[in-house]
């Protein structure tokens, strides 16, 4: 079964500082998306960064960046110089490159930024 | 501008009552979807459609009912049956290969009074 597992419910940071939070998934294909989604106390979902698994160089979309591991199955989201408009819930989710295929998403991580 | 677009944003069911949850997009995407999420948690698939005329249930169906008549409008009705419809609503959609993620509605937020 394809899985996505968030082990952080929660995470803190200072404002400033850099916070990195983890993301585990479990897969046979080796064709596939990820992606990192911000859902602010508005409860708009907004895309904030997507990685493709065939590409080695992993994405970069200003202060927010990923480590893909691709062998050990680990996308984990680095936010540097957190701001104060960070503070949401984090999913990360998967998907085969496939049309007929859904979002897998994991449980999410509350990211509270400390002024 | 296309996009998604949920209505309304807070609906209000008495006990025993159906109501409906409108999504319309103008983005001539095929798939849509709906998603609930509790509070403190993540989201789980209800319905989903992945053309005109036809959809398919999700992880937690039971109590809900879909229609997929036109190729934008994908209404979701929160039935009696719904032991438990208190709950924010998502709608969604991606284009045709959905590499680039779904775009999401701002959402419903339904509670039984």
């Amino acid at each position: 079964a394809q899985t996505v597992t968030q082990s952080q419910p929660e995470m803190s940071v200072q404002e400033a500082e850099t916070v990195t939070l983890s993301c585990t998934y479990d897969t046979s294909e080796s064709d596939y998306y990820l992606f990192w989604y911000k859902q602010p106390p508005s409860r708009q979902m907004i895309l904030v960064i997507r990685q493709e698994a065939y590409k080695q160089q992993n994405a970069t979309e200003n202060r927010f960046s990923v480590n893909f591991q691709k062998a050990a199955k680990s996308f984990s989201l680095k936010i540097s110089d957190s701001q104060l408009g960070d503070a949401a819930m984090y999913f990360c989710a998967y998907r085969i490159a496939d049309s007929n295929y859904q979002l897998i998403w994991g449980a999410g991580t509350k990211l509270i930024i400390k002024p | 501008d296309g996009g998604i677009t949920q209505s309304p944003k807070y609906l209000f069911r008495k006990e025993g009552q159906n109501v409906t949850l409108s999504c319309e997009q103008n983005l001539n995407h095929d798939a849509m979807y709906w998603y609930r999420q509790d509070p403190g948690q993540g989201l789980r698939l209800i319905y989903y459609s992945q053309i005109v005329n036809d959809f398919q249930k999700g992880d937690i169906a039971e109590g809900y009912s879909v229609s997929r008549e036109k190729k934008e409008s994908f209404p979701l009705t929160v039935t009696s049956a719904q032991k438990n419809p208190t709950a924010f609503y998502l709608c969604a959609t991606h284009d045709e290969l959905g590499s680039y993620g779904y775009t999401f509605g701002s959402g419903t937020r339904l509670t039984v009074v």
